[in-house]
């Protein structure tokens, strides 16, 4: 079936540095989305990316979606503490199932 | 109501209780599912409702879990005989399923319901 593996798992930054974390499938996916949980919060939804090589920017959050559909990426400028999260790239386990695994934890220091 | 709302927020029970945990999707959401979430874990797929076709329920971990959408809109989630495997946070979501249209549209979820098995 189809596996889509997030990296790396946990990412601690400096406040002020870059950060991407980074889906890869198995498969060609038809689309992908983006969620970011803060700490003790519910998964929030970022953004969906459709085409082949779509990049998408909300404001210091860079989306990024692979010519062939197989991967995808998210890279935040400037790490501020409020980007402290798990991000999530959640895929398809099949008809309008979606999983989410354990996506990338990010720890920001002041 | 405007968000998904779930209930209990925080429910304590004994091991071998049965618990419910009902969610409340947004109003015209068809699509509806049920995550599970341990402390400093991912989320784990649970069932998955969608209109009126059967419910897809390769997640539920054991025979003990069982799940119901009534009218096509409120869920229950029921945990017979409960163990302390299975405290965790009990995520619901729902998102509108455009019709063609295959897993597209964002999931809106619930505040989560937590549950402590003593």
């Amino acid at each position: 079936g189809q596996q889509v593996m997030q990296i790396p798992q946990y990412q601690h930054v400096q406040e002020g540095e870059d950060f991407t974390t980074y889906c890869n499938s198995s498969t060609t996916l038809s689309n992908i989305q983006w969620y970011k949980q803060r700490p003790g919060g519910h998964p929030v939804f970022l953004i969906q990316l459709v085409k082949s090589g779509e990049v998408k920017k909300q404001k210091r959050l860079t989306f990024q979606f692979g010519e062939a559909k197989k991967n995808s990426s998210l890279h935040i400028t400037a790490t501020q503490t409020t980007d402290v999260g798990t991000y999530f790239c959640p895929f398809s386990g099949g008809y309008n199932k979606l999983i989410f695994g354990a996506g990338t934890r990010l720890a920001v220091h002041p | 109501g405007a968000g998904v709302s779930q209930s209990p927020s925080n429910k304590v029970t004994e091991k071998g209780k049965d618990v419910e945990l009902r969610c409340d999707p947004i109003s015209g959401h068809t699509a509806l599912y049920w995550y599970r979430q341990s402390l400093g874990q991912g989320l784990e797929f649970l069932i998955y409702f969608q209109g009126n076709s059967a419910p897809d329920k390769s997640g539920l971990p054991s025979d003990r879990f069982s799940a119901e959408r009534t009218g096509g809109s409120v869920s229950t989630l029921t945990i017979q005989r409960t163990q302390q495997e299975d405290s965790a946070v009990y995520l619901c979501a729902s998102r509108l399923r455009l019709a063609g249209a295959t897993n597209t549209g964002e999931l809106f979820f619930g505040e989560g319901s937590r549950l402590t098995v003593l």
